[in-house]
């Protein structure tokens, strides 16, 4: 299996432009998760999907911030007008069904995201 | 709500020494608990998990207890190696979802 696939791997971009992060799961997971990491805030859970559907956003910080999940293999993460403040590493990770709090989470590689 | 506490960082170590990062954590009911870690440049995996009390997670000489009287799950491994360096996550889910709660991270850097 291929694991979590992120793109783009890195981005630079100005402030004010929009950015659009992408995340293909691993096959058969059925939970969808988008991270954060900063040094100063560490880990942090911005929104997750079950069967497609968001479940919790409540970790996404403003309305700058969208995600979506059209089908089981693809998801979004959206910020748009981006600003320096949302530079970071995204994580997006999958998660198999089953019972669920015992299930370990598969993160991706991660997108470094720099505005300028 | 869910919480996990890991101790203040970085952790510098000598090649063969012994290791403990210390994970505390706060929850209802019955969680369960995880150790991942981070590689430079890339993303978090998985090193172990316990699922009840007095479970032991072990993996790759990595050990931790989940002790429900102290609501602890301290990572230990008898003899580090360089190759152990990276940032160590401690984690819990709780609930009829796969939601985890992160503790901060803590860096452990091994010299030769």
């Amino acid at each position: 299996d291929a694991g979590v696939i992120q793109s783009p791997r890195h981005e630079v971009t100005e402030m004010g432009q929009e950015v659009t992060l992408r995340c293909k799961p691993i096959s058969g997971h059925d939970y969808l998760f988008w991270y954060r990491q900063t040094m100063m805030r560490g880990l942090e859970l911005l929104i997750y999907f079950n069967n497609n559907v968001p479940i919790d956003d409540s970790g996404m910080p403003e309305d700058r911030f969208s995600a979506k999940m059209p089908n089981a293999s693809f998801s979004t993460l959206k910020i748009q007008p981006s600003e320096p403040r949302d530079s970071a590493v995204y994580f997006c990770a999958s998660s198999p069904p089953g019972l669920a709090s015992v299930n370990e989470q598969f993160f991706g590689p991660g997108t470094r995201l720099t505005v300028l | 709500g869910n919480s996990v506490t890991q101790m203040e960082g970085p952790v510098t170590l000598s090649e063969e020494a012994f290791l403990t990062i210390n994970c505390t954590y706060t929850a209802t009911g019955y969680p369960s608990l995880f150790w991942y870690v981070q590689y430079p440049g890339e993303g978090l995996q998985l090193l172990l998990k316990a699922t009840k009390a007095d479970d032991k997670g072990s993996n790759k000489g990595f050990e931790a207890t989940y002790r429900k009287e102290t609501t602890s799950f301290h990572l230990e491994k008898g003899s580090v190696q360089v190759s152990d360096s990276a940032v160590y996550f401690c984690a819990l889910s709780n609930g009829a979802n796969s939601k985890l709660t992160f503790g901060k991270g803590i860096t452990l850097s091994v010299r030769p």
